[in-house]
This record gives structure tokens, sequence and C-alpha cells, in this order.
């Protein structure tokens, strides 16, 4: 089957560092994604990996390993506009589809 | 570009009426997905598009809910008729494939939907 798992939901203080994991169980994969959305807002796309290792951007960086199913977006500096739900997209490229499945989101709330 | 457009933002409606969603995506994109998001099941996609020819709609609940492209820029989603499960925010999606637009999904912000 296919299945997305992150954390519901953490907390983290202002000015600190928060990761948030995401495992992943797919057909096919082409390509993991993070979205950023604020409450009752559409999600905003945050980062894109294919390949293993580390992306950077920002006081975002988000990290891939194809072999473990994982990755992990990282959030330095938090700000207190970084409160949102962070969602982890797989593309599975099984059958030559173009889908996206999404976790459920990570609810973060970041206090003063 | 003014991004992937929804219309209406918010619809109120009552069980049994029929609903149109409508959503005019980005502007040389060639793909549009249409997404349900409910507290309980998450963000679920419904159907896409792929140069306005639905390619997969695995995920349309029933037969209550239809989706056209008629156009590179305008899709439409309809439900009918409606129960008040339907109830949810629906997404619109467009994206581009190539080794720069690497395919990211831009999303509408959304059509609220309540079915009383």
């Amino acid at each position: 089957g296919q299945n997305i798992d992150q954390p519901t939901e953490m907390t983290a203080t202002e000015g600190a560092i928060v990761q948030i994991n995401c495992t992943y169980q797919t057909s096919g994969f082409n390509g993991l994604f993070w979205y950023q959305q604020h409450a009752g807002e559409a999600p905003t796309f945050l980062s894109y990996n294919v390949l293993d290792g580390l992306e950077e951007k920002g006081r975002f960086s988000s990290f891939l390993s194809r072999s473990k199913g994982y990755s992990y977006l990282l959030l330095k500096e938090l700000q207190m506009k970084d409160s949102a739900s962070y969602l982890c997209a797989v593309r599975d490229d099984g059958g030559a589809t173009n889908k996206l499945i999404f976790g459920t989101g990570t609810l973060l709330a970041v206090q003063p | 570009d003014a991004g992937v457009i929804q219309s209406p933002r918010h619809e109120v409606t009552e069980m049994g009426q029929e609903v149109t969603l409508r959503c005019k995506p980005i502007s040389g994109h060639d793909y549009l997905f249409w997404y349900r998001q409910t507290m309980m099941r998450g963000l679920e996609l419904l159907i896409y598009f792929n140069n306005n020819v639905p390619i997969d709609d695995s995920g349309m609940p029933e037969d209550r809910f239809s989706a056209k492209m008629p156009n590179a820029s305008f899709s439409t989603l309809k439900i009918q008729p409606s129960e008040p499960r339907d109830s949810a925010v629906y997404f619109c999606a467009s994206s581009a494939l190539g080794a720069i637009a690497k395919n990211i999904q831009y999303f509408g912000a959304g059509t609220r939907l309540s079915v009383l």
C-alpha cells in the first residue's frame, strides 16, 4: 500500500531549530515535496528533493534518504509566522502517473 | 501571473442542490488537479488532467462527483446532488513538466463548501 507518516503536532520556541520527520512507503517514487499551510489558506510549496541529500533554501532545509524512505524538514531561527501545518508529499511515479500522495501534516506551534 | 484562481471562495448550499466549483490554472501549465481537504482525511486527490484529458479519477468518491476541463484555462468540479458529508475545502492546483518547473504543484486559494 501507500503510506506517509509524520508527527501530528510539534511545539518549538521562537529562535530555535525544529526538525519535522516524514517516512513513506509508496509503490513508486519520483520526488518528495514539502508544503506549508497556514490555517485557512492554501498549501504553498517549500522544497523538493529527488536525489539523496540536503537541499538548503534560506532558513529551511530538506533532507532525503530514498533507501530509508525518509525525509525531514529543518526550520532554523524559528519565527512566530512559521506556526503552520507542514505537509510531506511523495510523487508516486508508479505506472507513470503524476500523483502526489500527501501525509496528514504536522501542525507546528511556535511559542515566544 | 495571478496564480491558480478558484471561485467561489465560499459556498453554502442545501442538501440535494447542485454545486459547481471553478478553476483557472496558471497559464502554460499542462496539469490540473482537484483535491478535497477535511480534518479527518487530510488532503485527498480527487482527479487530475493532463492537456485537458482526465488521467486518473480514482479518487472521485462516487458518481455524484464529476469534473471537466473543456480547455486549457478552465476546469469545473460538479457535485449533484450535494450531501452534508461533502462539506470540505476543495483545492485546485496546476503544474508544468520540465527540469526547471519540476512539476511542482501550485494551489489555488480553495473553495470552502458547506452543505446544510
